[in-house]
């Protein structure tokens, strides 16, 4: 069956450091979304992405970067990871055809010491 | 930017009442969605709702979209311990923007 899957689904890591979130989908969409979740914020987000070699910022894009190299792979990087960036990520996917729903990973738990 | 706000924030209801959630937009729904959430796992699509008027039912689940209020409902009937879970509700903007913008969500607790 198609799906989307995170790796890993729990990292804990130090300030500074440079780390790289997973995300994979065999859907073939178009679309990929990356989302943190924190407490009283919602979901907010970060990055996206409408095809292959096409990326965008979303509200929350400071100290995170993505690109998108092929179909099935959006990976997320905090180039130097900082507290403040201890969160719940998560990557969603959609067909991109037209209004449509967003399909979410299983998310993946990060945090920063 | 467009802003969902959902109430209540969080509800606890015993098993077997109804209950009613909503969510409120501060610009025109193009379309509306609502996902359910289980504590440290990923949000599950439940409905979307494009048209005004529009209103869905998933077993005891039923969604509303009142275009005119810029709001949607989502009730559930005779609640059980299994519809307990975060309820986000999130909302195209309309043109050719692909993304969704989220409420913060109403957090469930249903006892039995």
């Amino acid at each position: 069956d198609a799906e989307i899957t995170q790796s890993p689904r729990h990292k804990i890591t130090e300030t500074g450091r440079q780390v790289t979130l997973a995300c994979h989908q065999t859907w073939n969409h178009n679309n990929m979304f990356w989302y943190r979740q924190d407490l009283g914020h919602g979901l907010r987000l970060i990055h996206y992405s409408y095809g292959v070699q096409d990326t965008n910022k979303g509200e929350v894009s400071d100290g995170y970067s993505v690109s998108r190299s092929n179909t099935e792979d959006l990976p997320l990087t905090l180039e130097s990871a900082a507290s403040s960036q201890t969160s719940v990520y998560f990557c969603a996917s959609s067909p991109g055809l037209s209004i449509d729903t967003q399909y979410f990973g299983p998310g993946t738990r990060l945090t920063v010491l | 930017s467009q802003e969902l706000e959902q109430s209540p924030q969080s509800l606890i209801v015993q098993e077997g009442k109804n209950l009613t959630i909503n969510c409120t937009s501060s610009k025109t729904l193009y379309g509306l969605y609502w996902y359910k959430q289980k504590y440290g796992e990923g949000l599950i699509f439940l409905m979307m709702l494009q048209k005004g008027g529009e209103e869905k039912s998933h077993e005891k689940i039923t969604a509303k979209l009142d275009e005119k209020k810029q709001q949607s409902s989502l009730h559930i009937t005779a609640s059980q311990p299994s519809h307990a879970g975060i309820y986000l509700c999130g909302a195209y903007s309309g043109g050719s923007n692909y993304k969704l913008t989220f409420g913060k969500g109403t957090l469930l607790t249903v006892n039995p």
